[in-house]
């Protein structure tokens, strides 16, 4: 069974930083585009952003509301996903999902860590 | 903001057939398919629809999907009680170069 497991989440202050991992399991990692989607509190979910492929140069896309303070990466010799974020606001306050990206299509999705930044 | 459109709530009694309109523009369901996310209470969304109408399998074919325009909906004939939960359609929006997810729609069985 596909497994898409997510650490990190915790409490953080805002203009702080937070570093998320997914590790997964049960699939070829190297071979799909992986991503992160959002939910705050009581809201639908928001694409964070994504990352291609060894063979793309590992392009990211990140949604306009992250870029500049989220990075996301891979690390395919040990099947890890990860979001690096800085600057972190009261509005990024939310739970974070690792997803699989399959042809533009979300069809695994992870537990999810919540994020709140306060002080 | 979100630039799909979704009513904001549907219901029906056990049975019945529910439909859940998506609107949206020609830089997103315009052109691209589009998939639908089904978010029971307390859970991860989990994917219901993609391309259009197709359903991944285990789904049931209850759920139903169809696109015409800049528009979308997805259709739940003999409404069950496990199917009340929160309902979403996604897509990638050119113009912004990004995945976009709907308002969102709350489904209750009667």
């Amino acid at each position: 069974e596909v497994q898409l497991v997510e650490s990190g989440g915790g409490l953080v202050q805002p203009g702080g930083s937070l570093r998320l991992s997914c590790a997964v399991s049960e699939f070829t990692f190297s071979a799909y585009f992986m991503g992160w989607v959002r939910q705050a509190p009581g809201k639908g979910p928001e694409w964070v952003g994504r990352i291609k492929l060894k063979g793309d140069s590992y392009t990211t896309q990140h949604a306009a509301s992250v870029k500049g303070r989220f990075l996301i990466s891979r690390d395919d010799s040990t099947n890890s996903l990860f979001l690096q974020m800085n600057s972190l606001k009261a509005e990024d306050t939310a739970v974070y999902y690792c997803i699989r990206e399959n042809w533009y299509r979300f069809d695994a999705w992870g537990q999810g860590t919540l994020v709140t930044v306060s002080s | 903001q979100s630039v799909l459109t979704q009513p904001p709530s549907a219901s029906g009694t056990p049975g019945q057939r529910v439909t859940i309109s998506c609107s949206g523009s020609s830089s997103n369901i315009g052109s691209n398919t589009v998939n639908w996310y089904q978010q029971l209470p307390g859970t991860a969304p989990t994917l219901l629809i993609y391309d259009n109408n197709q359903r991944p399998s285990g789904v049931p074919d209850r759920f139903s999907g169809s696109k015409s325009g800049t528009s979308a909906s997805l259709a739940i004939s003999g409404l069950q009680s496990e199917d009340e939960a929160d309902y979403y359609c996604a897509t990638w929006d050119d113009s912004l170069n990004g995945y976009v997810f709907g308002t969102g729609a709350k489904v209750a069985v009667l």
